[in-house]
């Protein structure tokens, strides 16, 4: 296992298609994360899962977002209608209970043109 | 305000300075994590604390629990150590809130 993995490294889509990235953790996390970055900012939390158990989601995900995890392994995160306020990094990371071993992905760079 | 404020935002330095950066915040935490960002966007952990100090190589991170304070140091300084440096903290159910990060550069 050489990590968190995420798909694809960058992304770059019209105003108004839908994009879906996605991230394979560390094999025996239990604990997966999503977190957006503007430029020039640190990472904001976007949700967390555990296992297949969405259990949080920030108010920045707006209803055009979606995050799955159906099997408590890989996620896929779902844009719809993209907006050019989407523009950013989209940052995966996992841990072990407990937050030990938490290890992000290189990230998605998304860019709506 | 912020809930993570770190300190300064941009640091220049000379190869073979002695570097500390500062993190302060205002929520409780279970841990605190020091991380590395380069150019590209790849986020490296460096150090979780809860703690005391903690070393590794020319690193080092302490943390002062009661007064919510955490500063990350790096001795030798050297060009391939600059990156951005993120403080973030560890809250709830093990979500990371951080700090805007310290651009840091070390000329040769």
């Amino acid at each position: 296992d050489t990590g968190v993995s995420q798909d694809p490294r960058h992304k770059i889509t019209k105003r108004g298609q839908n994009v879906t990235f996605r991230c394979d953790p560390i094999s025996e996390h239990n604990r997966l994360y999503w977190y957006r970055q503007t430029l020039g900012q640190g990472p904001e939390f976007l949700t967390y899962f555990q296992n297949e158990a969405q259990l949080e989601k920030s108010r920045l995900l707006s209803d055009r977002f979606s995050a799955e995890r159906p099997k408590g392994s890989f996620s896929t995160l779902e844009i719809q209608r993209t907006e050019q306020g989407d523009s950013a990094m989209y940052l995966c990371a996992s841990s072990h209970r407990g937050g030990d071993g938490y290890t992000f992905g290189s990230g998605t760079r998304l860019t709506v043109v | 305000k912020n809930e993570v404020e770190q300190s300064p935002q941009n640091l220049t330095a000379q190869e073979g300075e002695f570097i500390t950066i500062n993190c302060s915040y205002s929520v409780g935490i279970s841990a605190l994590h020091w991380l590395q960002q380069h150019p590209g966007g790849g986020i490296v952990s460096l150090f979780m604390l809860s703690s005391g100090k903690k070393k590794h190589g020319r690193l080092i991170a302490t943390i002062n629990i009661q007064e919510k304070h955490s500063s990350l140091h790096i001795t030798a300084s050297h060009p391939r150590d600059s990156a951005v440096y993120i403080c973030a903290v560890l809250q709830g159910a093990q979500k990371l809130v951080f700090g805007q990060g310290t651009r840091l550069t070390i000329n040769p």
